[in-house]
């Protein structure tokens, strides 16, 4: 099994501030990984996929990048509605698909 | 749009059944794989089992393997998961999700807003 390990725990960022996220692979998932966010009492929702492909409708201030065993995604002005819960997750070597334990995203 | 409707949960006893559905709608319902995700009480999300497009192929995680079944009904637009001998680790809110893929391969570009299972004497 693929084990996704996300840092930090808890990242605290003020509104208008950059919050850069990591997601490290236990073997190389080449670019299958996608990122989701979650508020509190909603389903995830999907940010980013193939690493660094937007969704529709996800806005251009959150970017993925990485491949292999290393993967980030960067939020570059946080606004408001974007503190929530992250987690990435692989979908490389399924099953199982593999999610990380989450960021959470805390305003400073 | 795109909508999928969660029911079914519940409070039920250790070793019950229960049987969740998702209603799909918005889409081409048997041209998706389709997965269901859980999540327990404060706690991350855990990925449970997968079925393609067409029902031939399904996989599911270990922690439930044995124990559940997903299944897919594509004249009524509908995914299931059948789970039997429920624990209390079970407990979680219970997503189903569509995968962008016919095979399931992809990413989960859709979700439920999910449907609770408390497993409890």
């Amino acid at each position: 099994e693929t084990v996704m390990t996300q840092s930090p725990a808890t990242l605290s960022v003020s509104p208008g501030e950059r919050a850069t996220l990591s997601c490290r692979a236990s073997q190389r998932v080449n670019s299958n990984l996608a990122w989701y966010q979650q508020k509190p009492g909603q389903a995830p929702r999907l940010l980013i996929y193939d690493a660094s492909t937007r969704a529709t409708g996800i806005p251009a201030r959150f970017s993925g990048s990485g491949s292999g065993t290393e993967f980030t995604l960067t939020i570059s002005s946080l606004q408001s509605e974007d503190f929530a819960v992250y987690y990435c997750q692989q979908y490389n070597n399924w099953p199982p698909y593999t999610f990380g334990q989450g960021t959470k995203l805390e305003i400073k | 749009q795109v909508q999928l409707v969660e029911s079914g949960g519940g409070v039920v006893q250790p070793g019950r059944s229960l049987r969740l559905s998702c209603a799909a709608s918005g889409f081409t319902f048997s041209n998706y794989a389709m997965h269901w995700v859980r999540q327990a009480p404060g706690k991350g999300l855990e990925w449970v089992a997968v079925i393609s497009h067409d029902g031939t192929d399904k996989y599911y995680a270990d922690s439930v393997w044995g124990r559940f079944t997903i299944s897919s009904d594509n004249s009524k637009n509908t995914l299931y998961l059948h789970m039997n001998s429920l624990r209390a680790e079970d407990t979680a809110v219970y997503y189903c999700a569509r995968d962008k893929t016919r095979t399931g391969d992809g990413i989960r570009d859709s979700w439920g807003q999910g449907t609770l299972v408390t497993v409890s004497s």
